[in-house]
């Protein structure tokens, strides 16, 4: 299978325990994203890579967030002290890096992986 | 904050009829793309517009995109049971590569 991959499927932990979660982006995909999800919502943005810089952050990613993609690979997503209001679907996406130039040329699709679904007790 | 808004938040029909899901959003945007979402899963990507295109067509699936309204709306022909998920329209914001989505449309096609 060479769509993008995320490990694990399910995470369960108590509150306070920090969590690491995995993305394995298609491998020619330049470009890698962390999005969450909470039950009746669409994604929303959290982070994003290019090669191995993180070029932007949302605001959601608080302190207690960290995201590395240390060979332009494999990226984790960590969360410290996690807390109940973190229970969501994390899901990573990856694309290839646009054509060059402003404007309409050469957008590319985010294609998403399954997901990691974490519940904090 | 999310920007597309879908609506209806929820579809139930037949199998067999139209499906039409509407998506307004807020700011300028380079393109439109709307997702599928089988519960509990991952996203699948469906189609992709530009602002400089008012219409597209991927087999049963039809888009249209009125940049003047802010708006587009995504149309399956003769639903089948497996068309059954979440679909959610997300846009770029001007050049972002981040992608904002709406809350999505639950579509339920009855067999």
């Amino acid at each position: 299978d060479t769509g993008v991959s995320q490990d694990p499927r399910h995470k369960i932990t108590k509150r306070g325990q920090n969590v690491t979660f995995r993305c394995d982006p298609i491998s020619e995909h330049n470009r890698l994203y962390w999005y969450r999800q909470t039950l009746g919502q669409g994604p929303e943005f959290l982070t994003y890579f290019q090669n191995e810089a993180q070029l932007e952050k949302s605001r959601l990613l608080s302190d207690r967030f960290s995201a590395e993609r240390p060979k332009g690979s494999f990226s984790t997503l960590e969360i410290q002290r996690t807390e109940q209001g973190d229970s969501a679907m994390y899901l990573c996406a990856s694309s290839e890096i646009p054509g060059q130039g402003k404007g309409l040329a050469g957008v590319k699709e985010q294609f998403f992986g399954p997901g990691t679904r974490l519940t904090v007790l | 904050s999310q920007q597309g808004e879908e609506d209806p938040q929820a579809l139930s029909i037949q199998e067999g009829e139209n499906a039409t899901m509407n998506c307004s959003y807020k700011t300028s945007i380079n393109n439109l793309q709307w997702y599928r979402q089988n519960s509990g899963r991952g996203l699948v990507h469906l189609i992709l517009i530009r602002s400089n295109e008012r219409e597209k067509h991927s087999g049963r699936l039809r888009v249209t995109l009125d940049t003047s309204k802010k708006s587009s709306s995504l149309l399956i022909t003769a639903s089948r049971a497996a068309d059954t998920a979440s679909y959610f329209c997300a846009t770029d914001q001007g050049g972002s590569e981040k992608l904002v989505f709406g809350k999505g449309t639950k579509l339920t096609v009855n067999p």
